[in-house]
């Protein structure tokens, strides 16, 4: 089955500083992948829709110059939180959908929990 | 305004019992909808998938029911087992793919 990894699944930082999170497709090419955020016991809100090779699209309330976003691959996609404050830890989650895959449906990574001191 | 609305309450059910989790949404036209599946401190794992255009699908021990007149469906285990244990979540899909929006989940503990 298609595999999605996310790493690194777990990062401790001191608030200002830059934190990277990376969502690699291994067995299949993601003409699109998505970054979704996860309070405890709330749902997943999706942040941003990443394109290969083209700007991201964000959701309404998610500023783009804190959460860069670059899909440079059709395999690799990075979330980067910039100067990242105590109200930026959460879990992130990235997801792809298969190109060309037919059946619509998500390959999820495994989470990022990110936690700023 | 959009909504899509699971149990909000943990479901506790007896091992071999059937358990049936609800999705209801409004202002939503999804082309079709999914259920995953998540356990703690994971991303969702994809379960099943129904079009607007099926009643229901089936796949081993699970069951899933579209009513796009109700606008409700309805997630099924039979048999079920303590490792059926997880929050379930329903998503809803716009055509084209533009957008898969995420109900809140339903937590399922399946009692020994």
């Amino acid at each position: 089955g298609a595999v999605v990894s996310q790493h690194p699944s777990r990062v401790i930082c001191k608030s200002g500083t830059s934190v990277k999170i990376e969502c690699r497709s291994l067995d299949f090419q993601a003409t699109t992948m998505f970054w979704y955020r996860q309070f405890p016991k709330k749902s997943l809100m999706l942040m941003a829709t990443s394109n290969e090779g083209s700007k991201a699209t964000y959701e309404q309330g998610v500023e783009k110059d804190k959460f860069l976003i670059n899909h440079a691959s059709l395999t690799l996609s990075t979330l980067t939180v910039t100067s990242a404050h105590p109200e930026d830890s959460s879990f992130y989650i990235c997801s792809a959908s298969m190109a060309g895959g037919g059946d619509e449906k998500l390959f999820f990574g495994s989470g990022t929990q990110l936690s700023v001191l | 305004s959009q909504k899509i609305e699971q149990n909000s309450e943990a479901l506790n059910i007896q091992e071999g019992k059937t358990a049936t989790l609800t999705c209801n949404y409004t202002n939503y036209s999804p082309a079709y909808l999914q259920w995953y599946r998540q356990d703690p401190g994971r991303g969702p794992v994809f379960l099943l998938l129904i079009r607007e255009n099926e009643k229901e699908k089936r796949k081993e021990r699970l069951k899933v029911t579209f009513d796009t007149t109700l606008k409700q469906s309805l997630f099924h285990i039979t048999a079920s087992q303590p490792a059926d244990s997880a929050t379930y979540l329903c998503a809803l899909v716009s055509g084209g793919y533009q957008k898969v929006t995420f109900g809140t989940g339903t937590k399922l503990q399946v009692i020994p």
